[in-house]
């Protein structure tokens, strides 16, 4: 059974820049939610979308975005980056949309802005 | 709110020593909680979770976690510990009042283990 798959796995890009992360969730896996993790501030909640509709939303500026096709694949998106916007973007899901099962994560996306 | 408080951002022990990682929630209610494992450039790997069954839980790789309402803990202990046990812990929380489904992480703990 395939796992989570986040591409690219690598990305620099320059300050100024946008970029669009993917995530392909485990089939049958219809919540997605996207996590940022950095050094100083660890893992924050993005953003969650369950059915193609976005249930969540994190503490985050405007410039983060994100969308759920119907086949539930994800993407995100960050315009206008910032350098502090360098961080490890990890993609989560979820058979269900309940809050007791469990999560399976990616292998991220390392965004290095310059 | 719903928080996570992992206590020691760093904890080494020797190989063959009991592990034990700390973890306290801050919940009105009983939340789901999970602990995590992160190795170097990985993704979170899921080492096991409660979920209001039974209070002991036993994971992968010899992991287990205690529920203590009381002490409002879930700390991760394994008896023995492996090299390949090194890696970064962490303990998160399901919100399962306000339906926002969203995990709440703690700040993580990286075990060293020593040779």
């Amino acid at each position: 059974k395939a796992g989570v798959t986040q591409t690219p796995r690598y990305l620099i890009k320059t300050r100024g820049q946008q970029v669009t992360l993917s995530c392909s969730p485990i089939s049958g896996h219809r919540s997605v939610s996207w996590y940022q993790q950095t050094p100083g501030q660890g893992l924050q909640f993005l953003f969650e979308y369950f059915s193609e509709t976005q249930r969540n939303k994190g503490n985050f500026p405007g410039r983060f975005s994100g969308r759920q096709f119907s086949n539930s694949r994800s993407e995100m998106n960050v315009s206008t980056l910032e350098l502090g916007d360098s961080a490890l973007y990890l993609c989560a899901t979820r058979k269900m949309a309940d809050s007791n099962t469990e999560a399976f994560f990616g292998q991220g996306t390392r965004l290095t802005v310059v | 709110a719903q928080s996570v408080t992992q206590l020691g951002s760093h904890v080494s022990v020797s190989e063959g020593a009991l592990v034990l990682l700390r973890c306290n929630y801050s919940s009105s209610v009983p939340p789901y909680l999970f602990w995590y494992v992160q190795y170097p450039n990985q993704g979170l790997q899921l080492l096991l979770k409660y979920t209001s069954a039974a209070t002991l839980v036993k994971g992968i790789n010899g992991f287990e976690a205690e529920f203590k309402k009381s002490e409002t803990s879930f700390h991760l202990t394994k008896p023995s510990a492996h090299m390949s046990d090194a890696a970064e812990y962490f303990c998160a929380v399901s919100d399962r009042t306000s339906g926002t489904y969203k995990y709440i992480f703690g700040t993580g703990t990286r075990l060293k283990v020593l040779a």
